[in-house]
């Protein structure tokens, strides 16, 4: 299989607070891994694709500031939302791509965040 | 730039009405195309895929075939089920893009009654 996991599934936060969401590839090593968040009843905005041991490349609009993404190891990738603020609240989707240049992702169960 | 279009939700059917779900793309590349499944909270979930014109993606009942004529990827299937309500994502990844990101349509949401 390919699973990927999302912790936590859900957040509730005051405004101005930093909240970090965990992304795992659990039965496989991710080269890249996808960030995107979705809105209700929208589809989904990619935010920032991040590779292992480097730097994540921000898609146009996406403040890299204040969503700090950090690719530690093969199977590890977080997202910190910096003084978080109620316009933040959302659904946080990861996903993750398998090597061997395949071009399919598999997905987390996603995080909803609120910021109060 | 690379985009998918959906036709507008939501979609309500009867058990075993036939389903077809437009989708259409514009690329510069030569996109693999997808469709993902979300079902009610769920993370999203590949359905099927096809990587090159012509191909035919199948799962679960569901079809769909690479038409690089009508730059089309509609999803049909024959006879739905309740279990099949969930909202269904077209997408496309340019495999001349070496990030391999997806570009998404705006979902559609299907929702079959008993």
């Amino acid at each position: 299989g390919a699973v990927v996991s999302q912790h936590p599934s859900w957040v509730i936060c005051k405004s101005g607070t930093s909240v970090k969401i965990e992304c795992r590839s659990l039965d496989f090593q991710a080269t890249t891994m996808f960030w995107y968040r979705q809105f209700p009843k929208q589809s989904l905005m990619l935010m920032a694709t991040s590779n292992e041991g480097s730097k994540a490349t921000y898609e146009q609009g996406v403040e890299k500031d204040k969503f700090l993404i950090n690719h530690a190891s093969l199977t590890l990738s977080t997202l910190t939302v910096t003084s978080a603020h109620p316009e933040d609240s959302s659904f946080y989707i990861c996903s993750a791509r398998k090597g061997g240049g395949l071009d399919t992702q598999y997905f987390g169960p996603g995080t909803r965040l609120t910021v109060l | 730039g690379d985009s998918v279009t959906q036709m507008e939700g939501p979609v309500t059917l009867s058990e075993e009405a036939f389903l077809t779900i437009n989708c259409t793309y514009t690329a510069t590349g030569y996109p693999s195309l997808f469709w993902y499944v979300q079902y009610p909270g769920e993370g999203l979930q590949l359905l099927l895929k096809a990587t090159k014109a012509d191909d035919k993606g199948s799962n679960k009942g569901f079809e769909a075939t690479y038409r690089k004529e009508t730059t089309s990827f509609h999803l049909e299937k024959g006879s739905v089920q309740v279990s099949d309500s969930a909202v269904y994502f077209c997408a496309l990844s340019d495999r001349m893009d070496s990030s391999y990101k997806l570009i998404f349509g705006s979902g559609t949401r299907l929702l079959v009654r008993p």
